[in-house]
């Protein structure tokens, strides 16, 4: 089966942009969907598609896609932002879903 | 308001069998996909399995394939995870989520808040 790659960690300035990355090479075919975790919570799908937000997401997310490569940015980062990200995307090769390993974001 | 409640979680020894629930609310829920993920202690996400609307279409990760079976019943308006051959590894809170879209596009707009198995001796 496929892999989804993402950095375990991230850090960001408060107010600042940063970008979350998911590599693999079913995403040259498939876009990726975000979700951000919080510790003890159900994830929360952030971005889905090909840069789709779900009602009550903030617009200071947003997604973009090169090649085998899916980023999530997030421009003005909020302390609330803080949490772990996980990607995920259809993979072609067993007719499934595959998920990146997350990363965890912290703001500063 | 839309609603997922897992149940049917618990401590299970190795080699048990379970049937994991969801009962869902606030849409019509013939017209969507559903899917399992799991997660395992400490650990990240883990998609499991899929179904369409219609329950015909069912998908499942290799990782469980021969040992997991999803299934739904539209008119109780419930999907549903039957676990066969229990290992450890199973270990994990288990989550059911709404699709968008088709069963393995893997965009999930609403999650249910988990239910734990703990597979032990």
């Amino acid at each position: 089966s496929s892999e989804l790659t993402q950095d375990p960690a991230v850090s960001v300035a408060l107010g600042q942009t940063v970008k979350i990355t998911c590599q693999g090479d079913t995403l040259r075919n498939f876009f990726a969907n975000w979700y951000q975790q919080k510790p003890g919570q159900a994830p929360v799908l952030v971005i889905y598609g090909r840069n789709n937000r779900p009602s009550g997401i903030p617009d200071r997310f947003s997604a973009s896609s090169s090649g085998n490569t899916a980023s999530l940015a997030i421009t003005g980062a909020q302390a609330d932002d803080e949490g772990d990200y996980y990607c995920n995307s259809r993979d072609r090769s067993n007719n499934g879903v595959i998920f990146g390993g997350g990363t965890k974001l912290t703001v500063l | 308001e839309v609603q997922l409640l897992e149940s049917g979680g618990g401590l299970v020894q190795p080699g048990g069998s379970l049937r994991l629930s969801c009962v869902v609310s606030g849409f019509t829920f013939s017209d969507y996909a559903m899917t399992w993920v799991r997660q395992a202690p400490g650990k990240g996400l883990e998609w499991v399995s899929a179904i369409g609307g219609s329950g015909d279409a069912t998908y499942h990760a290799d990782s469980v394939k021969g040992r997991f079976t999803i299934s739904r019943d539209n008119s109780k308006n419930t999907l549903y995870l039957q676990i066969d051959t229990l290992r450890a590894e199973d270990t994990a809170v288990y989550y059911c989520a709404k699709g968008i879209g088709t069963p393995t596009a893997g965009s999930l707009d609403y999650w249910g808040q988990g239910t734990l198995l703990t597979v032990s001796s």
